[in-house]
């Protein structure tokens, strides 16, 4: 992806409510999308990951994400957030094949916080 | 486990002086990264290394260096230690022929006074 941009840079939701953190992509062709998640004090654990297979895709801890070609969006969402959910959340993207893959693109983080 | 490590975990330093970040992976891949993460910006790419031969300027790469000494080691060197560069630091593995997912390290948190 030549560009990966999220929307808000701190959301705030209640235990028990939705989450949502948006995930815009720029490329000109159908990119690998990433989300990466870091609680304090630790490195980047993967998510989940679009590679061009089903659009919905499931991740741990009750994530997922659908990516949508027509918005060029891949959102991530959890029914039900947990207070253990708090960390900061990135976004990525790589273009299959061609020079530049292998490299990733980051937006620039999501921080969620969850209220009792 | 397999694992990407990193050594320092933090690490105070003075302007001017010349520090070495140092990353290892048992995983076996191929491909290794370096960036570093600042507030708002997200994860920026300094170095990359798709093999042992293959040394690649990222993003930003002015005022870093970098060495392959193996498959498994990858280290980031910054020659004169600047306080712009007081940053959180990561290494990251993947494998190349996949899809490129990325695997991190803990990170190494330097200061520059």
């Amino acid at each position: 992806a030549q560009s990966v941009t999220q929307l808000g840079s701190h959301v705030s939701v209640s235990e028990g409510a939705l989450v949502l953190l948006r995930c815009n992509y720029s490329s000109s062709v159908p990119p690998y999308l990433f989300w990466y998640v870091q609680y304090p004090n630790q490195g980047l654990q993967l998510l989940l990951k679009y590679t061009s297979a089903a659009t919905l895709v499931k991740g741990i801890n009750g994530f997922e994400a659908e990516f949508k070609k027509s918005e060029t969006s891949f959102h991530l969402t959890k029914p039900s957030a947990h207070m253990s959910d708090a960390a900061e959340y990135f976004c990525a993207g790589t273009n299959p094949g061609g020079t530049s893959y292998g490299k990733l693109t980051f937006g620039q983080g999501t921080i969620l916080t969850v209220h009792p | 486990d397999a694992d990407v490590t990193q050594t320092p975990r933090n690490r105070i330093t003075k302007t001017g002086k010349r520090i070495m970040l140092e990353c290892s992976q048992t995983k076996g891949h191929d491909r290794m990264y370096w960036y570093r993460q600042d507030p708002g910006l997200g994860l920026r790419l300094i170095y990359y290394s798709f093999d042992v031969k293959d040394i690649n300027k990222g993003e930003i790469s002015d005022g870093y260096s970098v060495s392959r000494q193996a498959q498994a080691k990858f280290s980031l060197s910054l020659e004169s230690a600047i306080p712009n560069q007081t940053a959180l630091y990561f290494c990251a593995t993947s494998l190349s022929g996949g899809t490129n997912e990325q695997f991190f390290g803990p990170g190494t948190r330097l200061t520059v006074l």
